[in-house]
């Protein structure tokens, strides 16, 4: 049973505009939730993290958000990019383990 | 060379081939992990290394064999692979296990095909 999920599939802003990239949990034992930038026939890229003692981090043009009362996660690139186009991948791991746990990705096209 | 280096990039094998694939990073970390990325399914872990100890075998069948001979290295010997085996393998290394704020960075794959 997959415990971090990304509902859309792939996401379409305008240059200039807000991005937000949205990602739910359930294992209520996660404490740590980063975000990954995949570009095609790339791997991964590490993009910004987050620990549960926090609800925001902020790296420039990217915040991450964290709800832990909703399991919730999301991403926002403010002013997007075309460059920002890519797979963004959530993924969470609890601090007794290591592993990551990933979402399926979200496609994120940023048109001129 | 910097960050973490797969090789080869692309693999075309038979069932009944026996190959390896590698992995490099120059970050000087403890940590190494494979992952396999299948068609439409997230990324699953499949083997850690922690200071050259494997910590982790996430139920992976037995014709994937992992070694890694120091914390730079890292192989995925492959033989008597399936079909369902094709996928991308990426390799990722980190400063600590499981540490807070040790993000993993992960090579650009191996992009691997079963015939």
């Amino acid at each position: 049973d997959q415990q971090v999920k990304q509902n859309s599939p792939s996401l379409s802003v305008q240059e200039g505009r807000i991005s937000i990239l949205n990602c739910d949990y359930t294992n209520s034992m996660f404490d740590y939730f980063l975000w990954y930038k995949k570009y095609p026939a790339e791997g991964p890229t590490f993009l910004i993290s987050i620990s549960s003692i926090k609800d925001k981090n902020e790296d420039g043009r990217f915040t991450v958000f964290l709800n832990k009362s909703a399991k919730h996660l999301s991403l926002h690139i403010v002013p997007s990019q075309p460059g920002d186009s890519a797979v963004y991948f959530c993924a969470a791991s609890s601090n007794s383990g290591y592993a990551l746990n990933f979402g399926k990705g979200t496609s994120l096209l940023v048109t001129p | 060379e910097t960050g973490v280096t797969q090789t080869p990039r692309h693999l075309v094998m038979g069932m009944t081939n026996k190959k390896s694939l590698k992995c490099e990073q120059h970050l000087g970390h403890n940590a190494m992990y494979w992952y396999k990325q299948s068609a439409k399914k997230p990324l699953e872990l499949m083997f850690v290394y922690n200071f050259k100890e494997q910590t982790e075998n996430n139920s992976v069948p037995s014709r994937f064999s992992p070694e890694c001979p120091n914390s730079s290295h890292l192989f995925l010997h492959l033989h008597t692979l399936q079909p369902e085996d094709s996928a991308l393998y990426l390799c990722a290394s980190s400063g600590v296990q499981g540490g807070d704020g040790q993000p993993q960075h992960f090579g650009d794959g191996t992009r691997l095909s079963i015939l």
